[in-house]
């Protein structure tokens, strides 16, 4: 089955102990993308990638770090996680032309 | 900077109405618009996508019309269901970053047997 999946699904953490939210595609999608969802905010990207090695900032990258070294994974890092990191994450991917972007399930994070 | 908006914030319906969902961004320089769907502790499931060069798509009982030149999109749901019920999100892809999408906050439905 495509999908795109998520670990953990819920996490809850005290400030400044580092975490690592993973994320993996099984359809060989070259753009990969880690978004935000808070209340009356939407959703907000945070960092993307077209390819493996090639990342770049969204909208809200301040406290996170990712990594692409292989095509399928897009790890979100939070070294020093604050209680402003609260929030709902979602990865996605996508490919080709059309760039229609498939969604995991959410990780809801909660710091303490 | 694009801005997405999405009215009514939340709808409430019987089962069997008609309905339609709007959808308004600022920046009519956009490469694609694609309708999402949010169930409770569940993701984004994917409607429709329309590319900027085309007015509608359409798939089974959805259809999404998009109006560039206003700004606008629409997705209309014939004879809603209950199972129907989630939010509904919009979101817009930019020339300038095609590979992002600005999203608008949302039309949370409710329909009612």
């Amino acid at each position: 089955e495509a999908q795109v999946t998520q670990n953990p699904r819920y996490l809850i953490t005290v400030t400044g102990k580092k975490l690592t939210v993973t994320c993996s595609q099984n359809m060989n999608h070259e753009y990969m993308s880690w978004y935000r969802q808070d209340p009356g905010l939407g959703l907000r990207q945070i960092y993307y990638s077209m390819n493996v090695e090639v990342t770049d900032k969204g909208d809200v990258p301040e406290g996170y770090k990712v990594s692409r070294k292989e095509k399928r994974n897009f790890p979100l890092i939070l070294e020093s996680p604050s209680p402003n990191q609260t929030s709902l994450y979602f990865c996605a991917s996508g490919w080709g032309s059309d760039y229609e972007q498939y969604f995991g399930p959410g990780t809801r994070l909660t710091v303490t | 900077k694009q801005e997405v908006t999405q009215i009514p914030a939340a709808l409430s319906v019987p089962e069997g109405e008609n309905l339609v969902l709007n959808c308004s961004f600022t920046d009519s320089a956009i490469y694609n618009l694609q309708w999402f769907r949010q169930d409770p502790g569940k993701g984004l499931t994917s409607l429709l996508l329309i590319q900027s060069s085309q007015r509608e798509q359409t798939s089974g009982r959805l259809n999404a019309s998009l109006d560039k030149s206003s700004g606008r999109s629409t997705l209309y749901i014939a004879a809603s269901q209950p199972g129907d019920s989630a939010t509904y999100l919009c979101a817009v892809g930019g020339y300038s970053g095609f590979q992002k999408l600005v999203f608008g906050t949302g039309t949370r439905l409710l329909v009612s047997p």
